[in-house]
């Protein structure tokens, strides 16, 4: 079956840096997305990979191995606008997404 | 400001109801989906619209229906709404072809049913 694994929770201090992990089980492979939502609001794209390897953007960076099905999001110099659910999709043989159920980031002070 | 507009933006109404969320984008985009959002649960396709003039069934289809009559509007309909259809619905569209799949969501419709 398609699965998608991530925490459900993280918390982490202001200014500090965070990595979220997901796995992921699709038949066939179009794609790693992260989008982040916060609370109330609709999910807004932040990343995408569909090579090996690290893509950097600013203060979010986003990594995937596609051998081990495997792909994660770093956020650095966290700021409190940061606190949010952090989802990670993956794109199957058909183009759908796939998604995990979120992380939620608690930023403290 | 171009986007996706859903319709309403919350809502109550009673088991056994009819209703229908509203949903229009101004991108030209040629797919259109929708989604709905449990807690604990990720998002999950209830229908999309690769184009207009065609509909295709997701992960989660029953009780819902969909049309595509054009370009701009996809709207959902719930025929005969039950309690389990208690949910946060994501209205989506992508520019079909391109490669990276990304998607612009709506604001989202908060639906109770009693």
């Amino acid at each position: 079956g398609q699965n998608i694994d991530q925490p459900t929770e993280m918390t982490a201090t202001e200014g500090a840096i965070v990595q979220i992990n997901c796995t992921y089980q699709t038949s066939g492979f179009n794609g790693l997305f992260w989008y982040q939502q916060h609370a109330g609001e609709a999910p807004t794209f932040l990343s995408y990979n569909v090579l090996d390897g690290l893509e950097e953007k600013g203060r979010f960076s986003s990594f995937l191995s596609r051998s081990k099905g495997y792909s994660y999001l770093l956020l650095k110099e966290l700021q409190m606008k940061d606190s949010a659910s952090y989802l990670c999709a993956a794109g199957d043989s058909n183009y759908q997404l796939i998604w995990g159920a979120g992380t939620k980031l608690i930023i403290k002070p | 400001i171009a986007g996706i507009t859903q319709a309403p933006t919350s809502q109550i109404l009673a088991a056994g109801r009819r209703m229908t969320l509203r949903c229009t984008q101004d991108m030209r985009h040629n797919a259109m989906y929708w989604y709905r959002q449990d807690l604990g649960l990720g998002l999950r396709l209830i229908h999309y619209s690769n184009t207009a003039g065609t509909t295709g069934k997701g992960e989660v289809p029953d009780g819902y229906s969909v049309s595509r009559a054009n370009t701009d509007d996809f709207p959902l309909t719930l025929a005969s709404a039950v309690p389990s259809q208690t949910s946060v619905y994501f209205c989506a569209s992508r520019e079909q072809g391109s490669g990276a799949n990304v998607l612009t969501f709506g604001a989202g419709s908060r639906l109770t049913v009693l």
